[in-house]
């Protein structure tokens, strides 16, 4: 298996606070993702980052935000979390040139 | 910018049964296509690709899809399925110049005996 790991891998949290979800790579992979799966709307992308410090955002952004000062750590911040936020939260990872993408085991979030 | 559209949100078939899952892109350019499978409670894991040449694309499982660019289409195939082949089916597409990973919204194929 990949070496990418999530955490945590589940939270609850309240409407309104700071929530952050980390995702770890030990394979040097340039290019990371993060996704959100929710019923009917299969994965969504967030945002990914193609590398240190370089992030772009994807189809459902707003609400959201990244960071990646380091190849392995890929950060998503929800930085007010709301009930619509309540979902299944995905990392990628790649190495680009059309290979393939591993995924992560996922963060489940419910926001309360 | 690229889209891929998943014809069927569920499909029911018998064991040993052939199987069909439709999926249309839409993009301008060129592009390089995946059906990834999720099984229940674990990540996603790559079935097969298609980046170039030959349009039959075989991948893991007994799997296979054919690339059609006139009708922009890639549908994945299975001639005789298992119970085991219970999962939720993804097409994604990478744009030709970019590595924006897009997916659609997923198949959820049921085996029954």
């Amino acid at each position: 298996d990949a070496g990418i790991t999530q955490s945590p891998r589940h939270k609850v949290t309240e409407t309104g606070t700071p929530v952050t979800l980390r995702c770890h790579q030990t394979e040097n992979h340039r290019y990371m993702y993060w996704y959100r799966q929710d019923p009917g709307h299969g994965l969504r992308l967030i945002h990914y980052s193609y590398g240190v410090k370089d992030t772009d955002k994807g189809e459902v952004s707003d609400g959201y935000s990244v960071s990646r000062s380091k190849t392995e750590d890929f950060l998503l911040t929800l930085e007010s979390a709301t009930s619509s936020q309540t979902s299944v939260y995905f990392c990628a990872i790649s190495d680009g040139g059309f290979t393939e993408a591993f995924f992560g085991q996922g963060t489940r979030l419910t926001v309360v | 910018a690229q889209s891929v559209t998943q014809l069927d949100s569920q499909v029911p078939v018998f064991e040993e049964a052939p199987v069909e899952l439709r999926c249309n892109y839409s993009s301008s350019v060129s592009v390089y296509l995946f059906w990834y499978v999720q099984y229940p409670n674990q990540g996603l894991q790559l079935l097969l690709k298609y980046l170039s040449g030959s349009t039959l694309v075989k991948g893991i499982n007994g799997f296979e899809a054919e690339f059609n660019k006139s009708q922009t289409s890639f549908h994945l195939r299975k001639p005789s399925v298992h119970i085991s082949d219970t999962a939720e089916y993804f097409c994604a597409v990478i744009q030709g110049g970019s590595e924006k990973l897009v997916f659609g919204k997923g198949t959820k194929l049921t085996v029954n005996p």
